[in-house]
């Protein structure tokens, strides 16, 4: 079956600091891949998202390229913000195109 | 701003008792997912509406969980007789319409606590 798996967190950094947040997934075909995410208190929200190989998704100064060869989908951003303090799923599409299979979440804080 | 409201946020209950939690699925979106959130879990799928027609509870505990949609503005999970071990985070999301329903907007949750 499908399965999503992230780093385990929690992921603390300074303000300013590049972020990586791994994302490798299992999965027959070539699923949507995303991440979402949850701020304290809150739903998941959408990011980003990349619908087939080598596509980057980009949102809010975050970044995540399709790697088919790898099948990772990581979460980049060069510089976090006290306000990007959240927890982040990475997340893939079945191939029917109707259930989203989520990763544990990575909880990032990001100190001043 | 269109959003999927949830109701209620918060709810604490004693173990027996029937739990209802309601969902307004954003106007004119077709699919609809209920979600339990868990620390031990994570987020786990519990059903999936289409038209108001559930294809998938696979993932719902049937003895005591229900899930339906009366219509197309209202969605609802019950726990009949509710247990301390169904202490979670339920999220409905919703999608729009259309063959691939790829972006589900969620909901702020319910926060259940059951003693």
């Amino acid at each position: 079956g499908n399965s999503v798996t992230q780093m385990e967190g929690p992921v603390t950094l300074s303000e300013e600091a590049f972020l990586t947040i791994n994302c490798t997934y299992t999965a027959t075909g070539y699923p949507s891949l995303f991440w979402y995410v949850q701020y304290p208190g809150e739903g998941l929200q959408l990011l980003l998202k990349a619908t087939k190989a080598d596509d980057k998704g980009s949102n809010k100064g975050f970044e995540a390229t399709y790697r088919k060869e790898t099948t990772s989908f990581h979460l980049e951003k060069g510089s976090v913000q006290v306000s990007d303090s959240a927890v982040y799923f990475c997340a893939l599409l079945n191939n029917a195109g109707n259930m989203l299979t989520f990763g544990g979440g990575t909880r990032l804080m990001v100190k001043p | 701003d269109a959003r999927v409201t949830q109701t209620p946020r918060h709810k604490v209950t004693e173990m027996g008792q029937e739990v209802t939690m309601r969902c307004q699925p954003i106007l004119g979106h077709n699919t609809v997912f209920w979600y339990r959130q868990t620390m031990m879990q994570g987020l786990e799928l519990l059903a999936y509406f289409r038209n108001r027609a559930p294809l998938d509870d696979s993932g719902m505990p049937k003895d005591r969980f229900s899930a339906e949609m009366p219509d197309a503005t209202l969605a609802t999970l019950k726990i009949q007789p509710s247990e301390p071990r169904d202490s979670a985070v339920y999220f409905c999301a919703s999608g729009l319409p259309g063959p691939l329903e790829e972006t589900q907007y969620f909901g702020p949750g319910t926060r259940l606590l059951v003693l």
